[in-house]
């Protein structure tokens, strides 16, 4: 099984910082590697997909790059909207998928 | 637009068996490159991913789960059905259907609200 280890678990930061969030595959997954949000009470939202694919309507200060097994999500510019909880997910095996157990971005 | 709701129980026995739909719309799951996934996350908790189907019938299966999960797809009616048996208190969480991209980097890419199932006595 493919695990997938997402650091820090927590993060805090401010209005207009700039964030990096990382995610690390137990074996190569090559660019099979998404990105979601996730606010309180709410679905999850895709932003990333292919490890630097942004989905459309995402804004642009979401980038995702990586390959093999590190990848990392950076927001270029953090907006009040952007604090929530971030997944990754392997869909290297399209027989199996993984998510990471996420990371918490809260406001400082 | 895509859409795609859970329907089914929110309350279930432990030892009963869940059975839960998704009916969604704006796709169909006989065009190539689409599948439907299930994803469940209890409370506090992260997702995890337990199952998908795909256009061609093919299935992906969670395997701490593989034994007590069944996944099916009417393509007629739009609905994918997810049968999870003897459930238990641990099995309490919102359990959300996605469509799944396949095309591209299989993603899920559209996402129902979800519904929150408790497990309990």
């Amino acid at each position: 099984d493919i695990q997938m280890t997402q650091s820090p678990s927590s993060l805090s930061a401010s209005v207009g910082d700039r964030v990096t969030i990382t995610c690390r595959a137990s074996q190569s997954i090559s660019s099979y590697l998404n990105w979601y949000q996730q606010k309180p009470g709410k679905a999850p939202n895709l932003l990333i997909y292919g490890a630097t694919n942004l989905q459309s309507g995402v804004p642009s200060r979401f980038s995702g790059s990586g390959s093999g097994t590190d990848f990392s999500l950076t927001i270029g510019s953090l907006q009040p909207e952007d604090f929530a909880t971030y997944y990754c997910q392997q869909s290297y095996s399209n027989v199996m998928y993984t998510f990471g157990q996420g990371t918490k971005l809260e406001i400082k | 637009q895509i859409t795609l709701q859970e329907s089914g129980p929110t309350l279930v026995k432990p030892t009963q068996t869940l059975t839960l739909t998704c009916t969604f719309s704006g796709f169909s799951l006989s065009s190539s490159g689409v599948g439907v996934g299930w994803i469940r996350q209890s409370p506090g908790k992260a997702l995890e991913w337990l199952t998908h189907i795909y256009w061609n019938d093919n299935k992906g299966y969670s395997p701490s789960l593989m034994s007590r999960l069944t996944i099916t797809k009417d393509t007629s009616k739009n609905q994918v059905v997810l049968i999870m048996t003897n459930m238990d208190p641990v099995d309490t969480a919102t359990y959300y259907c996605a469509h799944l991209r396949a095309s591209r980097s299989y993603e899920f890419d559209y996402w129902g609200r979800g519904t929150l199932v408790t497990v309990s006595s």
